[in-house]
């Protein structure tokens, strides 16, 4: 069964560019999660998808950071401007639908510097 | 908003030896998730306990679940440097009246196993 996929790997900007992330689940997870990791500290949650739906981005700084998930499939997370403080990892994680004590299975993430 | 704390921060032990990690809320959770994440990579679940009280071995790690739901315990025998590594714990939950599940992590414990 193949993971949950995210790219690029790395990726290093200047400050006030835009930078956009690519994710695709596990086939047939419905629930899609894109987390923030500073390095050393646990994941916190940007924005959670259910199937296309937004159910819950309260913590995702809207006026510069935007996600979609298209036919409740893929997603992409952009971040405009980027600032210092958004160095980080990004984790993309997908689970299944209703079963909400199962597992998240994780990608790799993308590790963004922000010079 | 559902917070967890884990402790220690860091943990620096020599090969053999015995630890513990704490994970502490105020809040109840279904069920409490423990992860560990290797550099370069994304958390993997360890295990999922879900029964107040419940205790689950995974070879030489021994997970408990506290008998309210409301913190958890990750204990290692003999330690090996194999078990060097980010130690999370998330809690699961139903989020308010909806059908999905909301995944909290705690902040995590370096766990650094020298030979």
């Amino acid at each position: 069964e193949a993971g949950v996929a995210q790219s690029p790997r790395y990726k290093i900007i200047e400050k006030r560019q835009s930078v956009a992330f690519w994710c695709n689940p596990i086939s047939g997870h419905a629930t899609l999660y894109w987390y923030q990791q500073i390095l050393g500290q646990g994941p916190k949650l940007l924005i959670q998808f259910q199937n296309n739906g937004v159910v819950d981005d309260s913590q995702l700084p809207k006026d510069r950071f935007s996600a979609e998930r298209l036919k409740g499939v893929d997603s992409t997370l952009k971040i405009q401007p980027a600032k210092l403080e958004d160095s980080a990892v990004y984790l993309c994680a997908s689970s299944l639908f209703e079963v909400f004590n199962t597992e998240a299975f994780f990608g790799q993430g993308t590790r963004l510097t922000v010079v | 908003t559902q917070l967890l704390e884990q402790s220690p921060q860091f943990l620096s032990i020599q090969e053999g030896e015995n630890l513990t990690v704490y994970c502490n809320s105020s809040s109840v959770f279904s069920s409490l998730q423990w992860y560990r994440q290797e550099p370069g990579e994304g958390p993997v679940l360890l295990v999922t306990v879900v029964t107040g009280g419940e205790v689950k071995k995974l070879k030489r790690l021994t997970f408990q679940f506290g008998d309210a739901r409301k913190d958890s315990s990750l204990h290692i025998t003999a330690a090996q440097p194999g078990d060097t590594g980010l130690y999370l714990c998330a809690g699961a939950n139903n989020a308010g009246g909806t059908s999905y599940g909301k995944l909290t992590f705690g902040q995590g414990t370096i766990l650094t196993v020298h030979p």
